[in-house]
């Protein structure tokens, strides 16, 4: 199974400021054939399920905010949040799709402001 | 409008069973895997396996594979989870999602909490 670890477990950030957070997996997400990483992101608020942010590590999803971006290749990945919002306080998850079953998700990042 | 709705919380003691209900709506039942998902008290999210509404075919995640069922009733659009020999461990909220277009859990239910207390 594929293990993904995130860092930093949770981060305090200014209003304004730039969260970066960053998903570590055991091996490479990297399909090399079409050469797309099977990696996204979530976010998920209190008593809500979780919400795609980005896929193929670096593609936003409709809808979400500019200030959302994805980048890495491989087996690193880092989401930033270029402008931290009062409604982006939530914990974000990294999950790779490369190899299934099983899916993984990272364990998570509590994202707070400081 | 894609929309699925899980039945509600449930209180169980250690070694009972449990089953959740999952009824979609806004798309074709049988078109995506129905995924379920645990998410222990202030924990991470864990696959726990999927069925094919088409034909019922079902994956489970190596950690639930004794305990775990997970159908689909194309009659109502509805895909249970159902999970026996409870443990205080298995407290959480499970999530029913789907798949879409391949990649990601774009739709999911609301979480339904199970309790396991004595």
């Amino acid at each position: 199974d594929i293990v993904l670890t995130q860092s930093p477990d949770s981060l305090a950030v200014s209003l304004g400021g730039r969260a970066t957070i960053n998903c570590k997996s055991s091996q490479s997400v990297l399909y090399s054939s079409n050469d797309k990483n099977y990696l996204a992101w979530y976010q998920q608020k209190p008593g809500q399920p979780p919400k795609v942010l980005i896929y193929w590590a670096s593609t936003r999803e409709s809808g979400v905010p500019d200030r959302f971006s994805g980048s890495g290749s491989g087996t690193d990945f880092t989401l930033t949040i270029s402008s931290l919002q009062a409604e982006d306080v939530a914990v974000y998850y990294c999950q790779q799709y490369y190899s299934t079953p099983p899916w993984t998700f990272g364990q998570g990042t509590k994202v707070e402001i400081k | 409008e894609v929309q699925l709705v899980q039945s509600g919380a449930e209180v169980k003691k250690p070694g009972a069973t449990v089953k959740i209900s999952c009824r979609v709506s806004g798309y074709t039942f049988t078109d995506y895997y129905m995924h379920w998902i645990q998410q222990a008290p202030g924990k991470g999210l864990e696959w726990m396996g999927l069925v094919d509404p088409e034909d019922g075919a079902r994956m489970y995640a190596e950690k639930f594979q004794n305990r775990l069922t997970i159908t689909a009733d194309t009659s109502t659009d509805t895909s249970y989870m159902e999970l026996s020999s409870l443990r205080f461990d298995d407290t959480a909220i499970y999530y029913c999602a789907t798949v879409k277009a391949g990649r990601t859990f774009d739709y999911w239910g609301q979480g339904s909490l199970v309790t396991v207390s004595s």
